[in-house]
């Protein structure tokens, strides 16, 4: 079975710092994966996602994500956070043994300070 | 281009009635999941449709929630009775099945309170 683990529960960082989240995955065959956010009282919204190719994956709004293989890791990164960038973000992943169902990880709550 | 719908927005009940939770999809998706979240469990999957068939409902909580998707268009997610542990934001999502790559995409959510 699929899992994922965010280390991070609750981040809080100022204006212009940079960002980091973890991501680790346990599962040894193919998988895709995904980054979420939720901004307050909103739904689930795709940031980027990871299928094959260059590890290193841009995605909306200068975030960007790297996938380790050999780390099991998929970290979400972001130079220099805006005060909008408050939310809570979920690293997520598929795979072919389980169709399309998405295994979540915990969820990171992010604020930044204005 | 529309994307899932959920209704109703806001529920608030008292326990022991049943609610129902209507949803939806994408038009064209045929992968339809339901998902509850609250603040001590986190995000949790509860079941999920393939081509209006359930493929896996393992995180229904209980006997009490039934979940129909009668055509590829709407589906329900019931809660009968219910009760004050049941309040949560529940959120439909949608997706392509083709292969495990294609992303879901997130209704705005009901937020159910069971008083």
């Amino acid at each position: 079975a699929q899992s994922v683990s965010q280390h991070n529960h609750h981040v809080i960082l100022s204006e212009a710092a940079s960002l980091e989240l973890g991501c680790n995955y346990s599962y040894g065959g193919t998988v895709n994966l995904f980054w979420y956010v939720q901004y307050p009282g909103q739904h689930l919204q795709l940031l980027l996602k990871y299928f094959s190719g260059d590890p290193l994956v841009k995605g909306i709004k200068g975030f960007e994500a790297e996938f380790i293989k050999s780390k099991f890791s998929f970290n979400l990164r972001k130079p220099s956070v805006q005060w909008s960038d408050t939310a809570e973000y979920f690293c997520a992943v598929s795979s072919e043994n389980a169709g399309n169902m998405l295994t979540f990880g915990g969820g990171t709550r992010l604020m930044v300070k204005p | 281009d529309a994307g899932v719908i959920q209704s109703p927005r806001h529920e608030v009940t008292e326990m022991g009635q049943e609610v129902t939770l209507r949803c939806k999809p994408i038009s064209g998706h045929n992968s339809l999941f339901w998902y509850r979240q609250t603040m001590m469990r986190g995000l949790e999957l509860l079941i999920y449709f393939n081509n209006n068939v359930p493929i896996d409902d393992s995180g229904m909580p209980e006997d009490r929630f039934s979940a129909k998707m009668p055509n590829a268009s709407f589906s329900t997610l019931k809660i009968q009775p219910s009760e004050p542990r049941d309040s949560a934001v529940y959120f439909c999502a949608s997706s392509l099945w083709l292969t495990s790559n294609q992303p879901q995409h997130f209704g705005d959510g009901t937020r159910l309170s069971i008083l």
